[in-house]
């Protein structure tokens, strides 16, 4: 059964602590995507990955760090330099954009942080 | 000026009804463009997909685009329960300079029996 997988579901975080959140896929996919989605805001892309062991910053890269050591893996760390971290969080993953024009993104089920 | 506009509701419809859900947008390069729907404290998933101009039909779904008027269209046909949701547009341009998608803050739906 492919699909994305996120862990955990929901996590809670003390101030000042690094937190990481999980992101496998199994679709063979080569990019890997991190968005966080607060209400009214939509999906604002932190980091992406387009190959193994190279990964580009997005549009709200500060305070948190990722690794694309593996393809099927793509873990996302909020560092404790990240202001408001609470949110949800989203992995995607999606074939070589050669491969397909759309680039359509497939989305796991997110994890929900919040910061106590 | 946002690149991609998208009413964000509430939308509340009653049951069979016929929805529309829009998108405007800026950047003229945009070619491909999609719909995804997104259940309350989900990841969203791929509806359907649209390149450049036209409709495309999948069941009870259609996806229009008018690039002219820099416009896109979700209808909904005889709407359920079911589909209540919230729904995000997202477009891309041509080209590997233009990689990423660009999304819409999303549009609430909800469907009254």
């Amino acid at each position: 059964d492919g699909g994305i997988t996120q862990s955990p579901k929901y996590l809670f975080r003390k101030e000042g602590q690094n937190v990481t959140l999980s992101c496998e896929q199994n679709l063979n996919h080569d990019a890997m995507y991190w968005y966080r989605q607060d209400p009214g805001q939509g999906l604002r892309l932190i980091y992406y990955s387009q190959i193994v062991n190279d990964f580009q910053k997005g549009d709200i890269a500060e305070g948190y760090s990722v690794s694309r050591e593996k393809k099927e893996s793509f873990p996302l760390t909020v560092t404790s330099a990240q202001k408001n971290p609470t949110a949800f969080y989203l992995c995607a993953s999606s074939i070589s954009p050669t491969l397909s024009s759309y680039n359509e993104q497939f989305f796991g089920p997110g994890t929900r942080l919040t910061v106590l | 000026q946002k690149e991609v506009e998208q009413d964000p509701g509430p939308l509340s419809v009653p049951e069979g009804a016929i929805v529309s859900l829009n998108c405007t947008y800026s950047n003229s390069a945009f070619q491909y463009f999609m719909w995804y729907r997104q259940y309350s404290r989900k990841g969203p998933e791929l509806l359907m997909y649209t390149y450049s101009s036209g409709n495309k039909e999948d069941g009870r779904f259609t996806a229009q685009v008018d690039k002219s008027s820099k416009y896109i269209s979700l209808f909904i046909r005889d709407s359920q329960p079911s589909d209540s949701a919230t729904y995000l547009c997202a477009m891309r341009g041509a080209g590997a300079g233009s990689y990423q998608l660009t999304f819409g803050k999303g549009t609430k739906l909800s469907v009254i029996p």
